[in-house]
């Protein structure tokens, strides 16, 4: 089956930049989204396919998506920003859905 | 506006059957191109996908857990089912139902959530 690999944490100061990768085989082959989870949350869409965002999602969340790496960018980071982020991407194999094992974003 | 609710037993023992319902209010299961998929986390853990069912009532489950899944939809009601057989206490997690959007292979929308506790 498919595997989605995300780094555990990432830390970055407020009003920088913040880069979460997923790494998979040929992931750019594929559409990766992103979603955001605060804690006691549920999760919420911050990026699809690739690099759209649904409507209310800020300006400075942003998607892009080559070879055997996705990432999400975050600018100008937020104490507000500080969540769990997952990707997830669709394959036709086993099992479908596939989701990353989650990065936890500390903001400084 | 879009909604998803999850309701069924907070606490189950083990060997028992856990049914959960998720009710969506703001679009209809018949919607062509929209379906909903049964998403799991266990406590500190990350997301596990579970089972989905598409607009066109197309199905599919976990490998891992295809023996004890269930899902259906009762588009009248608005309602999608999801039952797992013989719980056990690695089954404790917060599920979660959540919207897909057929033309990109995502979740727009997801439900709070609601924690099930597999105890006896």
């Amino acid at each position: 089956s498919y595997v989605l690999t995300q780094p555990p944490s990432v830390s970055v100061a407020p009003g920088q930049t913040a880069r979460i990768t997923c790494g998979g085989n040929n992931i750019g082959s594929k559409s990766v989204h992103w979603y955001q989870q605060k804690p006691g949350q549920a999760p919420v869409l911050v990026v699809y396919d690739d690099s759209d965002r649904p409507s209310g999602i800020p300006e400075r969340f942003s998607g892009s998506n080559s070879g055997n790496t996705a990432t999400l960018t975050i600018s100008r980071v937020e104490a507000g920003d500080e969540a769990d982020y997952y990707c997830q991407v669709w394959d036709s194999s086993s099992d479908p859905w596939v989701f990353g094992g989650g990065t936890k974003l500390t903001v400084l | 506006q879009v909604t998803l609710k999850e309701s069924g037993p907070v606490l189950v023992k083990p060997t028992e059957t856990l049914t959960l319902t998720c009710t969506v209010s703001g679009f209809s299961l018949s919607n062509a191109r929209m379906g909903v998929s049964w998403i799991r986390q266990p406590p500190g853990k990350a997301l596990e996908w579970l089972a989905h069912i598409f607009s066109n009532d197309e199905k599919s489950y976990s490998t891992s857990l295809k023996s004890r899944l269930t899902i259906s939809k009762d588009t009248s009601k608005s309602q999608v089912v999801l039952t797992m057989t013989n719980m056990d206490p690695v089954d404790t997690a917060t599920y979660y139902c959540a919207r897909i959007i057929e033309d990109w292979l995502g979740l727009d929308y997801w439900g709070q959530g609601t924690l099930v506790t597999v105890s006896s």
